[in-house]
């Protein structure tokens, strides 16, 4: 099965600053790539996401590349401010549509 | 849109009693929901996944009897924990699939949180 790797783990960034998230996948077929922001106690909320067929899609501050020859998806956010802090995830899926999950980013923003 | 609930929110149970969780697409119809668990400070682990009107899909490892999964329409899946014990404990987090052009984007429920005593 997919295998999604993801770091770092924890981040910790100064408001105003970008702060990034790498992930890579095992499964060459994978073709879908969405990325979840999940605050403490809540449900995990889509932020943005990317299919196979693009290199890189932005949505005001978030942005999302895609490397399919080296298996790796980064989350880029720019001009971070305290909402932002939250455990983020990457995922990846196969035609099946199973969301396979990397093991999340703990982000805070330090005001 | 692409709102999905889930009831109760919050559990608590004795060992040995069965617990109910619905999962309710509230504005679309979701041929496809999925259920994962999450421990905390941990990923979510697809347990498995309900398709309406059929068996249930379940992943490596998740026992099918243990963990009861009935999609009876495409608008409700249902997970009903049989004979919980304390290693159940864990938030369970349902999701759904509007399909069309979105198909594989997942939507997710609030959680439930079930703690067994």
């Amino acid at each position: 099965g997919e295998n999604v790797e993801q770091h770092p783990s924890t981040l910790s960034v100064q408001e105003g600053d970008s702060a990034v998230i790498k992930c890579t996948y095992s499964d060459s077929a994978s073709n879908y790539f969405p990325w979840y922001k999940q605050e403490l106690g809540k449900r995990p909320q889509l932020i943005i996401d990317i299919r196979s067929n693009v290199g890189e899609k932005k949505d005001q501050r978030i942005a999302v590349t895609l490397n399919k020859t080296a298996k790796h998806f980064s989350l880029h956010i720019t001009e971070t401010q305290p909402e932002d802090s939250a455990v983020y995830f990457c995922a990846a899926s196969l035609n099946d549509y199973k969301l396979s999950f990397g093991a999340g980013t703990t982000v805070t923003v330090r005001a | 849109g692409a709102v999905v609930s889930q009831h109760p929110s919050r559990v608590i149970c004795k060992s040995g009693t069965s617990v109910k969780i619905e999962c309710r697409s509230l504005d679309f119809q979701a041929t496809t929901m999925f259920w994962y668990r999450q421990f905390p400070k941990q990923s979510l682990m697809l347990m498995a996944t309900s398709n309406e009107g059929s068996k249930a899909t379940y992943e490596q490892g998740v026992e099918k009897d243990k963990f009861l999964i009935n999609h009876a329409s495409l608008t409700l899946s249902t997970l009903t924990v049989t004979s919980a014990h304390p290693e159940d404990s864990s938030f369970y987090i349902c999701s759904a699939s509007e399909g069309g052009d979105r198909v594989e984007t997942q939507y997710f429920g609030p959680g439930t949180r079930l703690l067994v005593l």
